[in-house]
C-alpha cells in the first residue's frame, strides 16, 4: 500500500516555462510535506517543505502548495531551467514529535527541463 | 567536503556472503538513518538512531544490523545476502529527530548480490 504517490513518472518542459510536478497521498496521519530533488549518483538533496497548517510555501522558484481535502500537493519551478532537471520526490512525515525522521516518498517524477 | 558520506559506494557480491556499509557524517548531528532504494524507486526508512540508540525499525529482517558507535558513524551490516537485498542503501543525517523532514543524505551505496 504506498501511500504517497507520484503518478506521473516523467515530465518534459522548455526552459522558462512552468513545470508542475504532482503527488498524492492517503494516509491522514501525515503533517509534513517536502520535495526532494536527486541528481544520477547523487543523494537526494531537500529543496522545500509545507506544514499542513498551510497551503502553500514559496522558495525563489521554488512553489510548493497543499490541499489538504484532497490530499494533494505539487511543486511548481517558474521559470525552470535546464539545471533543474533531475528525479523530485514528493515525501511525507508523521505528525507532531513522532516523526523521527520517518519519511514515506514517493516513487519519483523525472524532470527534464530541454533549453 | 563531504556532509555526509558513505562506503564503499558500489558493492558486488555473492549471496550468503556478510557485508557491511559504513556511514559518516560530519554535520555534527545525532540522529542517523539507513533508507533502502527498492528496484521500484521507493525509498523507505529501514532503521534511525538518535544519540546513538535504536529509535526506529522498520520491520526490517534481522540480517540487517546496525551499528553506531558513536554519534557520527551508523554502520550497516547484512549477514547471509539474499538476492532481494540487491538496492541503493542511502545513509541519512539530521540534527534532533528531524520533525520537520529535514534530511542530509549520502551519495547512496548500490549493493548487488549475485
Amino acid at each position: 500500500d504506498q501511500q504517497v504517490k507520484q503518478n506521473s513518472p516523467s515530465l518534459s518542459v522548455q526552459e522558462g516555462r512552468i513545470s508542475i510536478l504532482n503527488c498524492d497521498y492517503t494516509n491522514s496521519m501525515f503533517d509534513y510535506f517536502l520535495w526532494y530533488k536527486k541528481y544520477p549518483a547523487e543523494g537526494p538533496t531537500f529543496l522545500i517543505s509545507i506544514s499542513s497548517i498551510k497551503d502553500k510555501n514559496e522558495d525563489g522558484r521554488f512553489t510548493v502548495f497543499l490541499n489538504k481535502s484532497a490530499k494533494h500537493l505539487s511543486l511548481h519551478i517558474v521559470p525552470s531551467q535546464p539545471g533543474d532537471s533531475a528525479v523530485y520526490f514528493c515525501a511525507a512525515s508523521p505528525a507532531g514529535g513522532t516523526s523521527y525522521g520517518k519519511l514515506t516518498f514517493g516513487q519519483g517524477t523525472i524532470l527534464t527541463v530541454h533549453p | 567536503d563531504t556532509a555526509v558520506s558513505q562506503t564503499p559506494k558500489y558493492l558486488v557480491t555473492q549471496m550468503g556472503n556478510d557485508k557491511s556499509i559504513k556511514c559518516e557524517q560530519n554535520l555534527g548531528h545525532d540522529t542517523m538513518y539507513w533508507y533502502k532504494q527498492d528496484s521500484k524507486k521507493f525509498l523507505k526508512i529501514m532503521f534511525s538512531y538518535n544519540n546513538k540508540e535504536l529509535i526506529i525499525n522498520e520491520t526490517v529482517p534481522n540480517r540487517f544490523s546496525p551499528k553506531s558507535p558513536d554519534k557520527a558513524h551508523l554502520n550497516l551490516h547484512i549477514n547471509s545476502l539474499e538476492l532481494g537485498d540487491s538496492a541503493v542503501y542511502f545513509c541519512a543525517s539530521s540534527q534532533g529527530v528531524a520533525n520537520t523532514g529535514e534530511l542530509f543524505f549520502g551519495e547512496g551505496s548500490r549493493l548487488t548480490v549475485l
